[in-house]
Parts: structure tokens; sequence; C-alpha cells
């Protein structure tokens, strides 16, 4: 295993569209985490999943957003209707213990 | 909301100079973890202190826990080209499922 993978790497989409993104966390990790990262700011946390159950939202997380973790393995983040202010490194995270790994991120540009 | 403020947000310094980084809250947490992140990369883990007063070191980087689990810093000794990066402290409360609460980091500039 190489460590967290998210994909795409890149998306670029216009506003009002859906988009989704995958996270595949490493093997045996239960937590898995979503962070939303702007230029000049450390990440924000968005949500947090335990094996299959999402167990905190951030109030960050508005309706438009929502997160699945169907089988406790990978994951994907939706967002529905996109506006130019969801521009951001969305950042995928796992962990086993006190320690998280981040994947390489998803650069989301909403033109 | 439980805040870390990292200082200096930016640092320009030559090859050889030594530095130190200061990630401060006013909350206590059980663990706080280093993170160094380079342009359209994720974070990469740097180390975890989890007991008040720790010192770990990896090379050329000291991190040091605060006695009160509040604080912490990030020395560098003779810093070359290779460290720059923007560098992020994240701490953790116990209860929070691993949640981390980030700094808004530190962006160092190593000049050959």
């Amino acid at each position: 295993d190489t460590g967290v993978s998210q994909n795409p790497r890149h998306k670029i989409t216009k506003r009002g569209q859906n988009v989704t993104f995958r996270c595949d966390p490493i093997s045996e990790h239960n937590r898995l985490y979503w962070y939303r990262q702007t230029l000049g700011q450390g990440p924000e946390f968005l949500t947090y999943f335990q094996n299959e159950a999402q167990l905190e939202k951030s109030r960050l997380l508005s309706d438009r957003f929502s997160a699945e973790r169907p089988k406790g393995s990978f994951s994907t983040l939706e967002i529905q209707r996109t506006e130019q202010g969801d521009s951001a490194m969305y950042l995928c995270a796992s962990s086993f213990g006190p320690e998280a790994f981040f994947g390489q991120g998803t650069r989301l540009t909403v033109v | 909301t439980q805040l870390l403020e990292q200082s200096p947000q930016f640092l320009s310094i030559q090859e050889g100079e030594n530095l130190t980084v200061y990630c401060n809250s006013s909350s206590v947490f059980s663990s706080l973890q280093w993170y160094r992140q380079e342009p359209g990369e994720g974070p990469v883990l740097l180390v975890t202190v989890v007991t008040g007063g720790e010192v770990k070191k990896l090379k050329r980087l000291t991190f040091q826990f605060g006695d009160a689990r509040k604080d912490s810093s990030l020395h560098i000794t003779a810093a070359q080209p290779g460290d720059t990066g923007l560098y992020l402290c994240a701490g953790e409360h116990g209860t929070s499922y691993g949640k981390l609460t980030f700094g808004q980091g530190t962006i160092l500039t190593v000049h050959p």
C-alpha cells in the first residue's frame, strides 16, 4: 500500500455543476477524514468517518456537500451546484491511531 | 472553536541559518502533529508529540511540546534550500476522534 490516494488530482468545473471526488485510504485505517484548504490557510475539518459511519460533520459542510464511505473502505465527497467559493484543495486523510496521513489532494477550480 | 496560532507566517532566510516556528493555543491538546506541505501536494507528517515537555529530533529538526500541552515549537538547524515549504502544526483533542485543528502555517523559504 502506497498511502492515501485521491482522484482526480485536479478538477475544473463550471459554476452550478456537480463534482465528486474519491479517496482511497491506507487499507488498515478505520478512520477517514475530509479537509478543505484554501490558499494561505491551514486545512479545515469537514467530516469524519469511523469505518462506514459518518460520525461528525463540520458546520462548513453545507447541504450541497455530501460524503459517503459505503463499505468502510474508499470514500466519496460530492459537491452539488458548485459555487466559486468552493474552489479549494480538498484533502483526505486516514488514521488508525493518533497519526493522520494525508493524500495529495484534489484541487477544485470553479469557473 | 479551538484555535492554533502559528508564527511567524512567513520566514525567508539564508542557507545555514537556524530558525524556530511557534504554535500556540489556549486549549490543551492530547497530541500535536507537525506537517510539511509543498505546493499542490498534501501535508506530509513529520512528527507527533503526545507528552507535555516532550522533545523529538528528526535530523536537523527539533520539535518540542509545551509542559501544559498548549504550545509547541519546531527548530531547524542549519537550514537548507530543501527545507523550503509550508510548515503546519495541528492539534488533536482527546475526544475529537483524531480530528485535527490546524494552524495557518508558516511559509519557509531558504535561499542558497
